[in-house]
């Protein structure tokens, strides 16, 4: 059974501060990871992905893949309260997009 | 270049009843993958489409299915509804099957099944 694991939260961070967002997979086969951030009654929007080992940047998004522990983060820096969403960490092997449930970000002004 | 639409937005049925609901791909990409989401269980994947043929499917009844045309769009259709298939059903398209290919998600369809 392919599971992609994230603390439900909500995880409360102060505006400007660091969020960090972490998720675990079980599957050694999956090949990239995808970070969506959803809206309340809005579908998943694509934030980035990443396949290789280390850090990938986009702006004030870093993603971090670390397949030997089978740990992938999302930092967000600068958060501001329009960050305030859902994020979903999902894994895809060969076929098919596993999700997580996500994690709840609040960012208070 | 659109987006993924569907169609329609939303929908009220009755238990017993079927229903029908479609997805546009973005232009270009031929793999569509349907979800459902619920609060409870998140996104779960029930199956996915790539030259009109089924090419993955998740642990659903066979009460659920689906179909992609010659044109890339597709149709998801659930017989003999049950309240527990109220939920958001995405779709999301991509230019091809698996790998490294991002998954972009349509606005998505709320089913209400009373």
């Amino acid at each position: 059974q392919k599971e992609v694991e994230q603390n439900s939260g909500p995880l409360s961070v102060p505006e400007g501060a660091i969020a960090s967002l972490n998720c675990t997979y079980s599957d050694r086969g999956s090949q990239s990871f995808f970070w969506y951030r959803q809206y309340s009654g809005k579908s998943p929007e694509l934030i980035m992905f990443i396949y290789s080992n280390g850090d990938k940047e986009d702006g004030r998004f870093t993603a971090q893949l670390n397949k030997a522990s089978q740990y992938v983060s999302l930092l967000i820096r600068d958060s501001q309260p329009s960050d305030s969403a859902t994020y979903l960490c999902a894994g895809r092997g060969y076929s098919t997009l596993t999700f997580g449930k996500g994690t709840m970000l609040l960012v208070s002004p | 270049k659109a987006g993924v639409t569907q169609t329609p937005r939303y929908l009220i049925k009755t238990r017993g009843q079927q229903v029908t609901l479609s997805c546009s791909p973005i232009s270009g990409h031929r793999s569509v993958s349907w979800y459902q989401q619920t609060p409870g269980q998140g996104l779960q994947f029930l199956f996915e489409y790539f030259s009109e043929t089924q090419r993955n499917k998740g642990n659903f009844p066979g009460r659920f299915s689906g179909r992609q045309f010659s044109n890339s769009r597709s149709e998801m259709n659930v017989s003999t509804l049950e309240l527990g298939d109220s939920a958001l059903y995405l779709c999301a398209s991509s230019p091809t099957m698996g790998g490294y290919n991002e998954q972009f998600f349509g606005p998505g369809t709320r089913l209400t099944v009373l």
